[in-house]
């Protein structure tokens, strides 16, 4: 069965404490992982497209790194601004999109 | 400048009742989508079109209608509302369907059945 699954569902950090956030997939003819943004009460926000094992994509304190099996988002020195939702999806057959339920990160100044 | 916009944002309605919401995006992309959020907040896609044709129609109840006037505009109607379609609703577009085209979504729809 395709499915997404992201871990953990919370995580709390102090500002500058730097994490990872996972997401591991088993959906079949993958085309693209990508990860979200989502803040209370809007839309998911579009951050990174990976497409195959090995690439690695950054953006400002954001690094998105991708296996065969899994995703990582990595937040180095993390600001409360960056408190939000994180989600990950995966298009696979069919051009499908899964989602996982997300990681609902929270950054105490 | 919004690129993908739904009304109403919040739709409040009895057991019953027939409603519609509305999608547009002036990104000029070919594919658009909608999408279910639960309590959970999991995401699930309901239904895509490209260039107005339906594409994906996955597994839900038949009281669900989408339409797309153009390939700009997709609308969804709902009949006979029930307490479990109480969920937000998102409407997204991409530039294609195919392989890797990210998707930007509008800001939802919040819809109350009581």
């Amino acid at each position: 069965e395709d499915q997404v699954t992201q871990s953990p569902e919370a995580l709390r950090l102090q500002e500058g404490e730097s994490s990872s956030l996972n997401c591991s997939y088993t959906v079949s003819g993958l085309r693209g992982l990508f990860w979200y943004r989502q803040d209370p009460g809007k839309g998911p926000e579009f951050l990174f497209t990976l497409y195959s094992a090995g690439e690695e994509k950054e953006k400002e304190r954001l690094k998105a790194t991708l296996t065969k099996k899994e995703s990582f988002l990595h937040i180095t020195a993390p600001k409360p601004e960056d408190s939000a939702t994180y989600l990950c999806a995966v298009q696979g057959d069919f051009n499908k999109f899964y989602f996982g339920s997300g990681t609902k990160l929270n950054v105490k100044p | 400048d919004t690129a993908v916009s739904q009304t109403p944002k919040y739709l409040v309605t009895q057991m019953g009742n027939d409603k519609s919401i509305k999608c547009e995006q002036n990104l000029g992309h070919d594919t658009m989508y909608w999408y279910k959020q639960d309590s959970k907040k999991f995401l699930k896609i309901m239904f895509s079109y490209n260039n107005k044709e339906l594409i994906i129609n996955e597994t839900v109840p038949n009281r669900f209608s989408p339409k797309s006037p153009d390939k700009a505009h997709l609308n969804l109607h709902i009949n006979s509302l029930e307490l479990g379609d109480s969920a937000v609703y998102f409407c997204a577009s991409s530039q294609k369907p195919g392989w890797g085209y990210e998707q930007y979504f509008g800001p939802g729809t919040r819809l109350t059945v009581t």
